[in-house]
């Protein structure tokens, strides 16, 4: 089976930009997050949906971060403006179902730049 | 969620086991443990959970102790591919909320 797919891999801009990364889970998938991984630090959650529904966002930084998973599929996790501490990997993961015995499935993830 | 402690570092030599230690003493009944590993540029890999009792797929092997204080992962037979950071992860089932620490970074040398 195809894996989670991300776009785009690598992505620089300039602070006070903004940015956006896409994701499209394992198909079947009905639970989809976010995660966000600074050098050196294991990936921190930030959003987890239920098809197109939040499950839990109580990590993300709502002043400058956003995501949406409109149809229960593709989502989309946007930053604006950008801040220098928001260099990282963004990685999307994917699982069968809240609440179901099932693993969590990576992608390699978007890493991002700040200049 | 249960807080796990992991060695910083471990090094293996290629084509013997490798043991890799994760203390959970506040696990609660309710909670797994599970293994991901991260090999350089790529994203966390799934790699086995468990309960209480031990478990084996085709990677790995899980020994929890019996009070579930403690957990081993074993590589049977470590290769270089297997150099990762391997990261041990306490969850209630079902919730699937992993919470991340340091891991343990596994260098298989040859």
């Amino acid at each position: 089976e195809a894996g989670v797919a991300q776009s785009p891999r690598y992505k620089i801009i300039e602070k006070r930009q903004s940015v956006a990364f896409w994701c499209n889970p394992i198909s079947g998938h009905a639970t989809l997050y976010w995660y966000q991984q600074i050098l050196g630090q294991g990936p921190k959650l930030l959003i987890q949906f239920q098809n197109n529904g939040v499950v839990d966002d109580s990590q993300l930084p709502k002043d400058r971060f956003s995501a949406e998973r409109l149809k229960g599929v593709d989502s989309t996790l946007k930053i604006q403006p950008a801040k220098l501490e928001d260099s990282a990997v963004y990685l999307c993961a994917s699982s069968l179902s809240y609440g179901s015995n099932q693993p969590q499935h990576f992608g390699d993830g978007t890493r991002l730049s700040i200049l | 969620d249960a807080k796990t402690t992991q060695p910083t570092s471990m090094d293996c030599a290629e084509g013997r086991a490798a043991n890799l230690p994760c203390n959970h003493s506040t696990i609660s009944g309710n909670e797994y443990v599970y293994w991901y590993r991260q090999i350089h540029s790529q994203g966390p890999q799934y790699i086995i959970h468990g309960l209480k009792n031990n478990e084996t797929n085709e990677m790995a092997s899980l020994i929890i102790t019996e009070d579930r204080k403690s957990s081993t992962l074993i590589l049977p037979h470590a290769t270089l591919r297997d150099t990762a950071v391997y990261y041990c992860i306490v969850s209630v089932q079902g919730a699937q909320k992993l919470v991340f620490g340091q891991g343990t970074r596994l260098t298989i040398n040859p």
